[in-house]
């Protein structure tokens, strides 16, 4: 069965650059996105497609694909920007997976 | 407004039956591949049914093949989860949501219901 890992934990300092990395065989290969749940909420799309964003979703969120690595990337994080995020992937035969999750602390 | 609001979970004893209701509105129901997804507290999100536009296609889990079935209701705008023979296991918040796409197999999630709770006891 397809699997996608992601780090347990990443901390970012207001204002840097936050990454989260995605591994799966040949990833490229597929579509990623991502998804940001904060505790006591559902989960939220940021980035579909490997790269757009959804409509409200803040420009600071990117995201992109290559090889076997989805990564999100946030730009200028802000502490608004801490919970979890899960990235997923889908295809006619897995159908869809999620990866285990990353918990983004902003110190 | 996209809205999409579970229903149906509770309490049940292990190998007990159970349906989860999600009622939608906001959008053209038909359209679109709908798939529940569910949360163990304090843990991850695990894909666990999809089903196609029409009700035509259906794809599930490993974990819940042969146990849970998928349907839907267009002209209710209702999805539904039977969920037969639960397990200790299968406690978990469970979530509907919405494919970000008109294709037929689940793609991406543009939007989330709330959830229902479905606790099994042994």
């Amino acid at each position: 069965s397809y699997e996608l890992t992601q780090p347990p934990s990443v901390s970012v300092s207001p204002g840097q650059t936050a990454s989260i990395s995605c591994s799966g065989d040949n990833l490229d290969n597929k579509y990623a996105c991502w998804y940001q749940q904060k505790p006591g909420q559902s989960p939220v799309l940021v980035i579909y497609q490997d790269n757009k964003r959804p409509s409200g979703i803040p420009e600071r969120f990117s995201g992109s694909n290559s090889g076997n690595t989805a990564t999100l990337t946030i730009s200028g994080t802000q502490a608004t920007d801490e919970g979890d995020y899960y990235c997923q992937t889908w295809d006619t035969v897995i159908p869809v997976v999620f990866g285990g999750g990353t918990k983004l602390t902003v110190l | 407004d996209v809205q999409l609001l579970e229903s149906g979970g509770g309490l049940v004893q292990s190998g007990a039956s159970l349906r989860l209701s999600c009622v939608v509105s906001g959008f053209s129901f038909s359209t679109y591949p709908m798939s529940w997804v569910r949360q163990v507290p304090g843990k991850g999100l695990e894909w666990v049914s999809g089903i196609s536009g029409s009700g035509s296609r259906t794809y599930y889990a490993d974990s819940v093949k042969g146990r849970f079935t998928i349907s839907r209701d267009n002209s209710k705008n209702t999805l539904y989860l039977q969920m037969n023979s639960l397990r200790v296991e299968d406690t978990a918040t469970y979530y509907c949501a919405k494919d970000g796409n008109d294709y037929t197999n689940p793609n991406w999630f543009d939007s989330w219901g709330q959830g229902t709770l479905v606790t099994v006891s042994s």
